[in-house]
């Protein structure tokens, strides 16, 4: 079993639509949470952190549930522009880093 | 202010060769990590280093991978021989710090091909 697993996807959604990304972390030691984005042939960037209380930027929502071990990543209102590979990333107590394998969204 | 600095962009070297790759981090970043990317999967940790530290190394084939960060600034990785299975994108982050909440600032990546 993969420590972080991704659906890869990819999810195909119209413009205006509202898409949602799971993960799932098997580390119980797993201390903080990202989300990440990555561009066809490009770097990875990061785009938001994942707090156990939630957080928002723009149409952009992370939650984390420790309990179950489970990130989301929900998009509203997609755009073009969103269409991209959207990593999660944990990192263990360690400093280790453990990316997933990446979702695809496409926005058309 | 420069990104993550990473050269060549692209490699392209015959099995058994054997190839470096170099990276800069972005200046003050005192964390610096080395990934392989594979086609559809996430980045991979190779080698962490902590100033000219390396502090995590378990996943780095040493039996033919190397990297070096002597003055904890820019660092190389290569591989010695080349395999045909390590045709990937190479992959640097630097970091401000130490902890897991760090934001890591990727470079642009080397693309490795092995023919």
């Amino acid at each position: 079993r993969k420590e972080v697993e991704q659906d890869p996807g990819p999810f195909n959604v119209p413009e205006g639509a509202t898409v949602a990304f799971n993960c799932t972390y098997s580390n119980s030691a797993s201390q903080s949470f990202f989300w990440y984005r990555q561009d066809c042939r490009k770097e990875p960037k990061l785009l938001m952190s994942v707090y156990s209380s939630g957080n928002e930027d723009g149409r952009f929502t992370a939650q984390l549930n420790r309990a179950s071990q489970y990130i989301s990543l929900l998009i509203r209102d997609s755009k073009l522009s969103d269409s991209a590979t959207y990593l999660c990333v944990v990192t263990l107590d360690t400093g280790k880093l453990i990316f997933g394998q990446g979702t695809t969204l496409q926005v058309k | 202010e420069a990104g993550v600095v990473q050269s060549p962009r692209y490699k392209i070297i015959e099995k058994k060769q054997p190839v470096a790759f170099w990276c800069n981090p972005i200046s003050g970043h005192n964390t610096l990590y080395w990934y392989l990317q594979n086609l559809g999967q996430g980045p991979e940790l190779l080698i962490r280093y902590e100033n000219e530290e390396a502090v995590d190394d378990s996943q780095l084939p040493k039996d033919r991978f190397s990297a070096e960060r002597l003055k904890g600034v820019d660092s190389t990785l290569k591989i010695q021989p080349a395999e045909l299975g390590d045709s990937a994108v190479y992959l640097c982050a630097s970091s401000l710090g130490t902890s897991g909440y760090n934001e890591q600032f990727f470079g642009p990546g080397t693309r490795l091909t092995v023919l």
